[in-house]
């Protein structure tokens, strides 16, 4: 089974801080995405990275970067968390050529 | 269906009946649907998928069918248990459309009455 971990369920962090999502895919894939997920307004893609050291922007990527240095993991960063910024972020991995995608569970920010 | 707004349709049925989860896409081009089932406080799980040279395509106490001419996916659930009670979305891809090519529906909130 594909296997997509999150550094952490739910992070508290305060106004300004920087702070640092992780994700780890276990099946090899080369897509790698992150999405925050609202109320209302579903799955919202902020970037994704096809390869090692490659990403593209999404829809919202204000306020956010990544790091791809290794295939297996993708990081998020909020270099100065705000509190518009809270919200469940979610990582998710897919093969090449492939539509399919698969979450990771989730990791619940509050940025006070 | 799919929502607008702030608050996801909810469709409420009882223990044991079947339950059908709509959806519509806009882009004709596109190829490939799937349904994700999102537990509360978890991300977002594979059911089932279909490409778009199916009509229908049957998983486990679950059917999706495709209607092409009206942009209409639908995922039908036999004989609903408590644990089906999640919110269900709708995703498609569309050719051309790059490593993000996947378009995400906001949800249908599925309530399982005992």
């Amino acid at each position: 089974d594909v296997k997509v971990t999150q550094s952490s369920r739910y992070l508290v962090k305060r106004t300004g801080e920087k702070v640092f999502l992780e994700c780890v895919q276990d099946m090899d894939h080369e897509n790698m995405f992150w999405y925050r997920q609202d109320p209302g307004l579903g799955l919202r893609l902020i970037y994704f990275s096809y390869d090692v050291k490659m990403k593209e922007k999404g829809d919202i990527p204000e306020g956010y970067s990544v790091s791809r240095e290794k295939k297996e993991r993708f990081s998020l960063i909020l270099e100065s968390a705000s509190t518009n910024q809270t919200s469940m972020y979610l990582c998710a991995s897919g093969a090449v050529f492939t539509y399919e995608q698969y979450f990771g569970p989730g990791t619940r920010l509050t940025v006070t | 269906g799919e929502s607008v707004g702030l608050h996801l349709p909810t469709l409420s049925v009882q223990e044991g009946d079947n339950s059908i989860i709509n959806c519509a896409y806009s882009n004709s081009a596109s190829d490939y649907f799937i349904w994700y089932k999102q537990e509360s406080g978890k991300g977002p799980q594979f059911i089932i998928d279909i490409r778009s040279n199916m009509d229908k395509r049957q998983g486990q106490r679950v059917t999706v069918l495709l209607n092409k001419t009206v942009k209409h996916l639908s995922l039908q659930i036999a004989a609903t248990q408590p644990g089906d009670s999640a919110v269900y979305f709708c995703a498609y891809g569309t050719p051309g459309g790059g490593a993000d090519g996947l378009t995400f529906g906001k949800g249908t909130h599925l309530i399982i009455q005992p």
